[in-house]
């Protein structure tokens, strides 16, 4: 089954412990990008990666680092994390084409909360 | 940026109504999708409908892009169609970013 798969679903930490949500899609796709979403706010863009080691930021990135040594993985580290990165994160994949992408695929999303 | 506005914020129905979503856009876009967000978060992509009208289903979406606007409807409610309905536009940036609307909350009571 295509799918974009995130872990873990839920996660509690506290102020400063490092930790990584994982990615990874099974659809062969160059575009992957990583956003929160947050009340009021809606989602927003942290990251993207275009292909293999070519990373870039989205709208909101501070706090936040990316790698993507393989095509089919994308982790987002939260080298120190404060409690305004509380929010639900979701992965996303796609296919990028000449004309764009060619629609985004969602994971399941993280919800985090940093205590 | 680009704008992206859903109506109506908020739709109650019966099971078995039917009903409309929009969304509106402020500028020409490569990409447009309708996503339904379940109560346990998350997002379920209905369509990729840049443009045309598909059908899967009860859900059928019609956008129109030189009118900068899409639709989607919603016939024979139940209550697993829930949720929040969020429209997304990428209008061709170099990061490919989707701008979501604010969402139409369904609640389809039994």
């Amino acid at each position: 089954e295509a799918q974009v798969t995130q872990n873990p679903r839920y996660l509690i930490t506290v102020t400063g412990k490092k930790l990584t949500v994982t990615c990874s899609q099974n659809m062969n796709h160059e575009y992957m990008s990583w956003y929160r979403q947050d009340p009021g706010l809606g989602l927003r863009q942290i990251y993207y990666s275009m292909n293999v080691e070519v990373t870039d930021k989205g709208d909101v990135p501070e706090g936040y680092k990316v790698s993507r040594k393989e095509k089919r993985n994308f982790p987002l580290i939260l080298e120190s994390p404060s409690p305004n990165q509380t929010s639900l994160y979701f992965c996303a994949s796609s296919l990028l084409t000449g004309g764009g992408i060619y629609g985004y695929t969602f994971g399941s999303g993280t919800r985090l909360t940093v205590v | 940026g680009i704008q992206v506005e859903q109506s109506p914020p908020d739709l109650i129905l019966q099971e078995g109504a039917n009903s409309t979503l929009r969304c509106n856009f402020s500028d020409s876009v490569n990409n447009l999708q309708w996503f339904h967000q379940n109560p346990w978060g998350q997002l379920i992509n209905l369509f990729y409908i840049p443009s045309g009208t598909k059908q899967n289903g009860r859900l059928s979406a019609t956008t129109v892009a030189t009118e900068r606007y899409s639709l989607l409807y919603i016939s024979s409610s139940q209550t697993t169609d829930s949720g929040v309905y969020f429209c997304a536009v990428d209008s061709g940036g170099s990061n490919y970013k989707l701008t979501f609307g604010k969402g139409t909350l369904l609640t389809v009571n039994p």
